[in-house]
This record gives C-alpha cells, sequence and structure tokens, in this order.
C-alpha cells in the first residue's frame, strides 16, 4: 500500500468553514509534502514540512507533523468554492516520493 | 515561463503499438519522473531519473522504458501497449532530490483498447 494514506477520502463542507485532511505513513521520513490536484491536471505543489518541524503556515494554509505517531494534518481555514480539488501528501521514501490516495475536497458556495 | 510540458495530452491507440510520450522541463531541473494515475490507486511511481543517463525503477516499472539522454527530456515509452496500461500519466521534474518541489506537467490521458 501506498506509504502516504489520506483521511478522509471525501470531505464536502460549506464555504467559509475549515478543511482538516489527515495524512499518515509507515516509514520515517525526511519531509512531508501536500499538493492540489484540480480535476484531470497536473497537481500543485502546496506546502513542504521537514521532519524536526512540528507546524508550518502558508497563507490559509496550516500542517502540522507529529513524527511519533507518523502523521500530518492539514487545515485549510475559511475554505472557498475554488479550494475544491484532490489534495495528496507524499512522503520522501529513498529516493522515491510516495504519494497517498488523495482527499477529494469540495466546498459548496 | 517554467514548465513541464508532456505531448500528447490525449491518445487513443490500440495494443500493441508501440508509442512515446514526451517530456521536457525548462527548469534545468536534475530529477524527473514518471507517474500513472488510476481511481482508487492514486500516483505511483513508473521511473525515475536522477541526472543524465541515470534512470532507475519505481513502483510499477513493468511494460514501460524510460531515456534520460538530455538533462531537460525525459520520454517515457510503451513498446506493447496493453488496456491495463489505459491512465492518466503525469511526468514530474524537480531541482534535487531530499526536500525539493515537484513541478508536475498537465497530465497525458492514454487509452488503450
Amino acid at each position: 500500500s501506498q506509504q502516504g494514506e489520506e483521511d478522509p477520502q471525501a470531505l464536502s463542507i460549506q464555504e467559509g468553514e475549515n478543511a482538516t485532511m489527515n495524512c499518515s505513513y509507515k516509514t520515517s521520513i525526511n519531509n512531508l509534502q501536500w499538493y492540489r490536484q484540480n480535476s484531470g491536471r497536473g497537481l500543485v505543489h502546496l506546502i513542504l514540512i521537514r521532519s524536526n518541524e512540528r507546524e508550518k503556515h502558508s497563507g490559509r494554509l496550516r500542517v502540522t507533523l507529529d513524527t511519533s505517531k507518523k502523521s500530518s494534518s492539514l487545515l485549510i481555514t475559511a475554505s472557498r468554492a475554488a479550494d475544491t480539488a484532490s489534495y495528496f501528501c507524499a512522503t520522501d521514501a529513498g529516493s522515491r516520493l510516495t504519494f497517498g490516495e488523495g482527499t477529494q475536497l469540495t466546498v459548496n458556495p | 515561463e517554467a514548465q513541464v510540458t508532456q505531448n500528447p495530452r490525449y491518445l487513443i491507440t490500440v495494443t500493441g503499438k508501440k508509442l512515446t510520450v514526451t517530456c521536457s522541463q525548462n527548469m534545468n531541473h536534475e530529477y524527473m519522473s514518471w507517474y500513472r494515475q488510476d481511481p482508487g490507486l492514486g500516483l505511483r511511481q513508473i521511473y525515475y531519473s536522477m541526472n543524465v543517463e541515470v534512470t532507475d525503477k519505481g513502483d510499477v516499472p513493468e511494460g514501460y522504458k524510460v531515456s534520460r539522454k538530455e538533462k531537460r527530456n525525459f520520454p517515457l515509452i510503451l513498446e506493447s501497449p496493453s488496456p491495463n496500461q489505459t491512465s492518466l500519466y503525469f511526468c514530474a521534474s524537480s531541482l534535487g532530490w531530499r526536500g525539493a518541489e515537484q513541478f508536475f506537467g498537465p497530465g497525458t490521458r492514454l487509452t488503450v483498447l
């Protein structure tokens, strides 16, 4: 199975609400990245958090990393309809980046 | 504009007919890779290259070939495509490996009949 596994698989919220997605992984990592994918398009990098960091912010995004639990979360605050997309976590494993299956976020106007 | 380009964007072909999907990046990136994306399976890495003339297998390399003769190009070759290779393919590149942001191409939707 994938190194990174997102939870939930799908999330539907109203505009203005916060969205939280979680990622769990199995082995030690050097860093964890989050990506966004609009339907059928290429992935776009959102944020990277290193293994020695616990929290990172970028605009409306907040990422946390708990290496003891091998998990990360992505929080999108004050969501907008334009945030509707799939979100993937990715971990480096050796010389390869391994992606999870993604969380499909739908933000209803 | 910094980008990763792929061609073709859409392709319908028949079993056994050799095809090549091209990938090119204009960012002088050393690392390039190919992924396939299938419903319920997420993105799986096919092959990657850490530099010119250096390629290695990813998670699902069977049925695919790659080459890296130049830094900017990383074509994906299907010598004898089969229906189970019907998928959405992405090429990606990054400046280095560890901690590097991956830049993705727009994707190639391949259907093998």
